[in-house]
């Protein structure tokens, strides 16, 4: 079935820096790429997402690019503020098990 | 528009215990999971309706976990008899359709198992 890996685990920044998140996938029939924020205490939310038959996607500060032929995906948030801190969930779906698999998260830390 | 309710919030309770837990999507959406969020891991889907009835089970423990969603729109989660490895938090999570990829979560069930 479907594996989703996430690096790095933990991120430190200072603020106005960017950062970097990425992922694989293992299932090559996956064909949608969710990236999930979550903050202490609450639910994941969906921050930006990609599909398959594009290559990038921006929105305001965060940006996400899919390179399908290595099977990867990352997360780029540009000029990070104190309130970017929080644990970010890639996830992928469309394969073989339909449903979505999430990667183990990444902890980012924004230093003001 | 309302977000996805859960409730409760927190619950701590022994092993061999029983729980349960609510939730409310958001009004429309069709499709519902269950997921179980272990401390430092990303979210695991439980179950998957699609109105009342069952997509995806596969990853559900059915000697102690069951899930029911009545009437196409609440949905209850409950564990009997609860064991250690349980403590996790439960997320529930809908989207407008099955084939409509975008989830929308609660804010989660905190479970601690004493």
């Amino acid at each position: 079935g479907e594996n989703v890996e996430q690096h790095p685990s933990t991120l430190s920044v200072q603020e106005g820096d960017s950062a970097v998140i990425k992922c694989t996938y293992s299932d090559s029939a996956s064909n949608y790429f969710p990236w999930y924020k979550q903050e202490l205490g609450k639910g994941p939310q969906l921050i930006i997402d990609i599909r398959s038959n594009v290559g990038e996607k921006k929105d305001q500060r965060i940006a996400v690019t899919l390179n399908k032929t290595a099977k990867h995906f990352s997360l780029h948030i540009t000029e990070t503020q104190p309130e970017d801190s929080a644990v970010y969930f890639c996830a992928a779906m469309g394969g073989s098990q339909g449903n979505l698999i999430f990667g183990k998260g990444t902890k980012l830390s924004v230093k003001p | 528009e309302a977000g996805v309710a859960q409730s409760p919030r927190y619950k701590i309770i022994e092993k061999r215990q029983s729980v349960a837990f609510w939730c409310n999507p958001i009004s429309g959406h069709a499709t519902l999971y269950w997921y179980q969020q272990i401390l430092g891991q990303g979210p695991k889907l439980l179950i998957q309706f699609q109105n009342n009835g069952v997509v995806d089970d596969s990853q559900l423990p059915k000697d102690r976990f069951s899930a029911e969603r009545l009437k196409g729109v609440d949905s209850t989660l409950k564990i009997q008899p609860a064991k250690l490895e349980d403590s996790a938090v439960y997320l529930c999570a809908s989207s407008i359709g099955d084939r409509v990829f975008e989830q929308f979560f609660g804010p989660g069930t905190r479970l601690t198992v004493l």
